[in-house]
């Protein structure tokens, strides 16, 4: 059974950092690109930010550029998400997914999703 | 960067079909995704590349797509189909992006 489990959430200050950690079981996983997701609340989806399976190229929504950082370490099963700078907007659920391919193009989408971890961003 | 366009709300009697559109210029070129978000669940995949159903969805949903627009079609709903439903599509540049949802009412 695929599982993906996402950690690291929690209450931060405007400005303050955060690293969220999405631990994947039940797949290789350096075969497969992995993407964050996330959802204000009471909003809809987001896509924030995607990694290749080798963690050679990773790609962000213009709303995170510059302040969001991924990446992934395929020797602990596990994708992390840096979060700077953050702000007021920034808060939401943040899922982690698994897209069925090892690169990020005109395909990719998110075949299967963790159940994610909140993130309050408050002073 | 690109938009694809959802109704906010479709209201369907049990045992009726509802339709969903998602529309967006980007659709004529490129595959669109399904997925189902239940009240306080994760999202999950129902369709992929416009028409395919994942292993383990019911067959009474299905997808077609039109040019610039593609339908989630759920026929004969059940009360347990009451969801938000969002499309969602990607670029060659690696840019992902969700429509903005359908809340999908079983009166």
């Amino acid at each position: 059974e695929e599982l993906l489990l996402e950690s690291g959430g929690g209450l931060v200050q405007p400005g303050g950092s955060l690293r969220l950690s999405c631990e994947a079981s039940g797949f290789i996983f350096s075969d497969y690109a992995m993407s964050w997701v996330r959802q204000a609340p009471g909003k809809g989806l987001e896509w924030v930010s995607s990694i290749s399976g080798s963690g050679g190229k990773s790609y962000f929504a213009d709303s995170v550029k510059g302040r969001f950082t991924v990446s992934r370490d395929n020797s602990r099963n596990t994708v992390y998400l840096q979060m700077n700078s953050l702000r007021v907007e920034d808060a939401a659920v943040y899922y982690c997914a698994k897209v069925p391919t090892p690169t990020v193009g005109s395909t990719t989408y998110f075949q299967h999703w963790g159940q994610g971890t909140l993130v309050i961003v408050s002073s | 960067s690109y938009e694809l366009t959802q109704p906010p709300s479709v209201s369907v009697s049990p045992g009726q079909t509802a339709r969903i559109t998602c529309s967006g210029d980007a659709l004529s070129k490129a595959y669109a995704y399904w997925y189902q978000q239940k009240a306080g669940q994760a999202p999950l995949l129902i369709i992929y590349k416009d028409i395919e159903r994942p292993s383990g969805i019911p067959g009474r949903f299905s997808g077609y797509s039109s040019g610039t627009t593609v339908t989630l079609i759920i026929s004969g709903v059940q009360a347990e189909d009451e969801a938000d439903y969002y499309c969602q599509s990607a670029d060659s540049s690696g840019t992902l992006v969700f429509g903005g949802g359908t809340k999908l009412t079983v009166l």
